[in-house]
C-alpha cells in the first residue's frame, strides 16, 4: 500500500527544536518531489517546503527559511524536517505530501510550541 | 505567488441540493496542477479532484471538477449528509504551492 506516515511531533518550548519524520511505503521517495504542508489550529493549509526527486533542489517558504531544514534518508525511505528556533506560530499539524503521480497525504503530526 | 480565492466563504445547503464552489486564481494555473480537497475536523485533507477534473480513486461521481486558466469549480450534484465539511483548492504548478482559504459547506 502506498502511504506516508509522519512522526516526531510533540510539545516543545519556545525557541526549541524538533525533528519530524515521514516514512514512505509502497514507493521510493527518491522517485518523487516531496513536500511538507502545515495547518495551524482552525486555520487553512500552508505549504512549507519541497525537496526534488534527486535532492538537488530544496525550496522553503519564506516564513521558515533559515529555521527549517528538509532532508531525506534513502536507505530508510524517509524524509526529515528539522525545525529550529520554534515560534508560537509554528504550532500546527505538519503533513508530508507527494504531489507527483498520484497525490498522497500522510495523516499528519502535531507540533505544539509552548511559552 | 499565485493567490487562490475561494467563494463563497460559507455555503449553507440541505442534503439533496447541488453545491457549486468556486476557486479563482490571481494568474493562470495549468489545469493539470489544480486539485480539490475535503477536510473534516481532526482529519487530513482528502483528495477529491486532481488535474482540475479527474476524480481521485474512490470518490463518488456526484463530485465533479471543471475549469481552466484562472477559474475553477467544484460541483457536488446532490449533497449527502457526509459531504458537509471544509473544501480547499490547491495549485501545485508553481512554487510556492498555494491553497485557497477554504469554503465551509454547512447543513442548512
Amino acid at each position: 500500500e502506498v502511504q506516508l506516515v509522519e512522526s516526531g511531533g510533540g510539545l516543545v518550548q519556545l525557541g526549541g527544536s524538533l525533528r519530524l519524520s515521514c516514512a514512505a511505503s509502497g514507493f521510493t521517495v527518491s522517485g518523487h518531489f516531496m513536500h511538507w504542508v502545515r495547518q495551524a489550529p482552525g486555520k487553512g493549509l500552508v505549504w512549507v517546503a519541497r525537496i526534488s526527486s534527486d535532492a538537488s533542489s530544496i525550496v522553503y517558504a519564506d516564513s521558515v527559511k533559515g529555521r527549517f531544514t528538509l532532508s531525506r534518508d534513502i536507505a530508510k525511505n524517509t524524509l526529515h524536517l528539522q525545525i529550529n528556533s520554534l515560534r508560537a506560530d509554528d504550532t500546527a499539524v505538519y503533513y508530508c505530501v507527494r504531489l507527483s503521480g498520484t497525490i498522497i497525504w500522510g495523516h499528519g503530526t502535531l507540533v505544539t510550541v509552548s511559552s | 505567488e499565485i493567490v487562490l480565492t475561494q467563494s463563497p466563504g460559507t455555503l449553507s445547503l440541505s442534503p439533496g441540493e447541488r453545491a457549486t464552489l468556486s476557486c479563482r486564481a490571481s494568474q493562470s494555473v495549468s489545469s493539470s496542477n489544480l486539485a480539490w480537497y475535503q477536510q473534516k475536523p481532526g482529519q487530513a485533507p482528502r483528495l477529491l479532484i486532481y488535474g482540475a477534473s479527474n476524480r481521485a480513486t474512490g470518490i463518488p461521481d456526484r463530485f465533479s471538477g471543471s475549469g481552466s486558466g484562472t477559474d475553477f469549480t467544484l460541483t457536488i450534484s446532490a449533497l449527502e449528509p457526509e459531504d458537509f465539511a471544509v473544501f480547499y483548492c490547491q495549485q501545485y504548478s508553481t512554487l510556492p504551492i498555494t491553497f485557497g482559504q477554504g469554503t465551509r459547506l454547512e447543513i442548512k
